[in-house]
């Protein structure tokens, strides 16, 4: 059975350091991987999503994640943080053959300190 | 183009009472999904409907259904309210399946649900 863990519930970054959010799968077959975003009182807003053509994926808003399947991991990076990339961030898994249903990480709160 | 639009944005619901809550995808969406939000629980999958049929459908008992219509809008009924239900519901869709590689979910604001 597919399933996805975000390590850290919370992570703290000062402004203009590196993010780092990591995402773990278990697939049995090849997935399809993705990152949504929250931002407060708002719904999910899609940031990138990996579907078997380059390994390294460029989404909105500076960030990138690349896709390792000897690790099982599909982590989150940007380079520079901002205040405003402050928001809690998901990782998904879905395969073909279950019928692509999403499988949720547990989501990662992004704290930025000034 | 108008967004997922989420109706009503807030209401509060006593035990044993039951509650409908109204989607209205993206024009020419076709799937939509529903979803139930709580900081403990975290995001958990309720059902994917797609044209009108159930494709998908998560681990929640019986008293949750839903029901998609030929406009594509679609409704979630939540039934004998229990405290637990307080959560915020978020309703996304997608032109065609909601994790298949070619396509993008959409998410609307949310409901939140307050069970008293």
């Amino acid at each position: 059975a597919q399933s996805v863990t975000q390590l850290g519930s919370h992570v703290s970054v000062s402004e203009g350091a590196l993010v780092l959010l990591r995402c773990n799968y278990s697939s049995s077959v090849p997935p399809y991987l993705f990152w949504y975003v929250q931002y407060p009182n708002q719904g999910l807003q899609l940031l990138l999503k990996y579907t078997s053509a380059a390994t390294l994926v460029k989404g909105i808003n500076g960030f990138e994640a690349e896709f390792k399947k000897s690790e099982t991991s599909f982590h989150l990076t940007k380079p520079s943080a901002h205040m405003s990339d402050a928001a809690e961030y998901f990782c998904a898994v879905s395969e073909e053959g279950s019928n692509y249903q999403l499988i949720w990480g547990a989501g990662t709160k992004l704290i930025i300190k000034p | 183009k108008a967004g997922v639009t989420q109706t009503p944005r807030y209401l509060i619901k006593t035990r044993g009472q039951q509650v409908t809550l109204s989607c209205s995808p993206i024009s020419g969406h076709r799937s939509v999904s529903w979803y139930q939000q709580t900081p403990g629980q975290g995001l958990q999958f309720l059902f994917e409907y797609f044209s009108e049929t159930q494709r998908n459908k998560g681990n929640f008992p019986g008293r949750f259904s839903g029901r998609q219509f030929s406009n594509s809008r679609s409704e979630m009924n939540v039934s004998t309210l229990e405290l637990g239900d307080s959560a915020l519901y978020l309703c996304a869709s997608s032109s065609g399946l909601a994790g298949g590689p070619g396509d993008t979910q959409y998410f609307g604001p949310g409901t939140r649900l307050t069970v008293l």
